[in-house]
């Protein structure tokens, strides 16, 4: 069954701890995503990577890490220096379709630092 | 940042049609209009895209005005499942990045 999957759905973590979100796709897309969002607000981009071993920053990067060494996973880092981490976490991926590239989307991890 | 506007909210019943408005003025000649909707506490779910042909797909079906200055989102026959949020979005072929998630039009289905 294809797709992208997100775990834990639930995070909690203490203050001052960085925490590591994981996102896995097994669709065979190159470029992934991951996104923040806030309760009544659109999605932020935090980073996306468009091959193994490369990405860049999206709008809201301070305080985050990620890596891709290999195309299935692209795992983010809330480190302790992101001031305000709760947040629903999502991650995506993109395909070119069309002409276009179109982007699906993990079901997401809410992650609360206590 | 968004380029669009949608309403804040609507609701739709039970299996009518749900018409889902979207001006997008200053759009250029190479982005498409994207819509993606979101169901509480669930990632985003894609819906159908265009550039400006008309388009179907087996949910929904895409209506892009000819100055392609807005868009219509139609959902024929609408369920309780369909209630979300839903998004509209232009971007341009391959811009690599992001999508530009504004606040979206919450669309509650009335049994």
């Amino acid at each position: 069954d294809g797709g992208i999957t997100q775990s834990p759905k639930y995070l909690f973590r203490k203050e001052g701890q960085n925490v590591t979100l994981s996102c896995e796709q097994n669709l065979n897309h190159d470029a992934m995503y991951w996104y923040r969002q806030d309760p009544g607000q659109g999605l932020r981009l935090i980073y996306y990577s468009q091959i193994v071993n490369d990405f860049q920053k999206g709008d809201i990067a301070e305080g985050y890490s990620v890596s891709r060494e290999k195309k299935e996973s692209f795992p983010l880092t809330v480190t302790s220096a992101q001031k305000n981490p709760t947040a629903f976490y999502l991650c995506a991926s993109s395909i070119t379709q069309r002409g276009t590239d179109t982007q699906y989307f993990g079901p997401g991890t809410r992650l609360t630092v206590l | 940042d968004a380029k669009t506007t949608q309403p804040p909210s609507m609701d739709c019943a039970e299996g009518r049609a749900a018409n889902l408005p979207c001006n997008h003025s200053t759009i250029s000649g190479n982005e498409y209009v994207y819509w993606y909707r979101q169901i509480h506490s669930q990632g985003p779910q894609y819906i159908i895209h265009g550039l400006k042909n008309n388009e179907t797909n087996e949910m929904a079906s895409l209506i892009i005005t000819e100055d392609r200055k807005s868009s219509t989102l139609i959902l024929p026959h609408a369920t309780l499942r369909d209630t979300a949020v839903y998004y509209c979005i232009v971007r341009e072929i391959l811009a690599g990045n992001q999508f530009y998630f504004g606040t979206g039009t919450s669309l509650t289905v009335i049994p």
